[in-house]
């Protein structure tokens, strides 16, 4: 299976902590992009990162890539309420001469107030 | 700009009724992409279209489900016999260009539909 897998598949933490949610996959990828589901809605675009790109920052979300590892890591620090939400990785890679969006099962955060 | 429109929002049918689910991707999308969800689950790809051409309909069964993007209107996912097992949440997506020139997604907010 080409699919990414991500861990924790659940995560419960204080408000106020750090949250980190991992991404593993399996071929070389053109980019890792990060997604945000809340309950019931459909998934909001959180960032993307390109292969050939290491760390990437915005707001409270910290994106690294690990291509030796086929890895991700996305961390919310400062975590609040409203971050409870379910977050999904997905890679894009090349398949015979078609492109494929491949999506992880997804990291349930729970944040406690 | 309205973001990606999906209805209707739930949808119930009766085994071996038609299911019809309607998506308008946002305005200058010429890509759609319709998944499916299990609940607790990830998304599982079915079909990529552009304006009235299928791209990629791998993830489709090939029996009773079919799609398509009219040059006007919007995307149609069509389950055709439905059967308690189609019962999920169906996402659609769009996208202005390839995903592969590093564009993101904007997803609808979904439809459930529940067999019965």
């Amino acid at each position: 299976s080409q699919q990414g897998e991500e861990d924790p598949q659940a995560l419960s933490i204080q408000e106020g902590e750090n949250a980190t949610m991992n991404c593993s996959y399996k071929t070389s990828i053109n980019n890792l992009q990060w997604y945000r589901q809340n309950s019931g809605r459909g998934l909001v675009h959180l960032i993307l990162i390109r292969s050939n790109e290491r760390e990437k920052h915005s707001g409270r979300l910290r994106v690294t890539l690990d291509t030796s590892k086929k890895s991700s890591s996305l961390l919310i620090t400062a975590s609040r309420a409203a971050d409870t939400a379910s977050y999904f990785c997905a890679t894009v890679f090349s398949m015979d001469s078609n492109y494929q969006l491949i999506w992880g099962a997804g990291t349930k955060l729970i944040i406690k107030p | 700009n309205a973001g990606v429109m999906q209805n209707p929002r739930h949808l119930v049918r009766r085994r071996g009724q038609e299911a019809r689910l309607r998506c308008s991707p946002m305005k200058g999308h010429s890509h759609v992409y319709w998944y499916r969800q299990l609940p607790e689950e990830g998304l599982k790809f079915m079909v990529y279209l552009q304006k009235e051409n299928i791209i990629d309909e791998s993830g489709m069964p090939k029996e009773r489900f079919s799609a398509e993007f009219p040059k006007e209107g919007p995307s149609i996912l069509r389950i055709q016999q439905v059967v308690r097992g189609d019962s999920a949440a169906y996402f659609c997506a769009s996208s202005p260009f390839l995903v592969t020139t590093n564009e993101k997604l904007f997803f609808g907010s979904g439809t459930q539909l529940s067999v019965l």
